[in-house]
């Protein structure tokens, strides 16, 4: 059984476009985030949600924002797709909100590819 | 600040030698945790370890052990007896819960481990 699982695997899509990435924990915790890996595999938190309540909000483009329907969903919409915003995507859950000093299990990433 | 420095970019070993990736990290708090994070060709990150400030116990799973020493700011992980499974990059990473409590990682070392 997947712990963490997000869709789609892989995104190719036009500059411009708006696309979503969905992520579902089947783990039972409170908090998720999302994290960007750019294409020097550098991994850098984007959002983290408790409770579907936002606890981290990087320093991110307004083009991208995190939607929490309950505390095992993050999905990710993003507008307005530019070029840069090409890399790979990984969701990640932990245990009893207690913040990323809780172990984070991630999800298989979303690769997302912006021509 | 708090920072992760991954100094070793790149990696190769023969099979079945030993091989170490070193981790050192920069924080001000005294309260904190380390972790590692494999990330294997298929792209998918997987928790390795967490140990948190207040634990300087080395720690060793089947072929993997790892030595924290407060003294010198390192993490250290050791592979015993490489094998070409173990080729992947591997993410040293550090949190402070009394902070920001956000997770930083590394750069990531790449390790190939040639047959």
């Amino acid at each position: 059984d997947t712990a963490v699982s997000q869709t789609p695997k892989y995104l190719v899509t036009q500059m411009g476009n708006d696309k979503s990435i969905k992520c579902e924990q089947n783990l039972g915790h409170d908090t998720m985030y999302w994290y960007k890996q750019d294409s020097k595999k550098f991994l850098k938190i984007m959002f983290s949600y408790n409770n579907k309540e936002l606890i981290i909000n990087e320093t991110v483009p307004n083009r991208f924002s995190p939607k929490s329907p309950d505390k095992a969903h993050l999905n990710l919409h993003i507008n307005s797709l530019e070029l840069g915003d090409s890399a790979v995507y990984f969701c990640a859950s932990s245990q009893l909100g207690q913040g990323p000093s809780e172990t984070q299990y991630f999800g298989p990433g979303t690769r997302l590819l912006v021509l | 600040a708090q920072k992760v420095t991954q100094a070793q970019t790149e990696i190769s070993v023969v099979e079945k030698e030993d091989v170490t990736l070193d981790c050192v990290y920069e924080t001000r708090d005294t309260t904190y945790y380390l972790f590692w994070y494999k990330q294997p060709p298929s792209g998918e990150l997987v928790f390795l370890i967490r140990r948190n400030s207040f634990d300087e116990q080395n720690e060793i799973s089947g072929r993997y052990s790892w030595n924290f020493q407060k003294s010198t700011s390192s993490f250290n992980f050791t592979i015993t007896a490489s094998q070409v499974v173990d080729s992947a990059v591997y993410f040293c990473a550090l949190s402070e819960p009394n902070r920001d409590d956000k997770i930083i990682f590394g750069k990531g070392t790449r390790l190939h481990i040639l047959p």
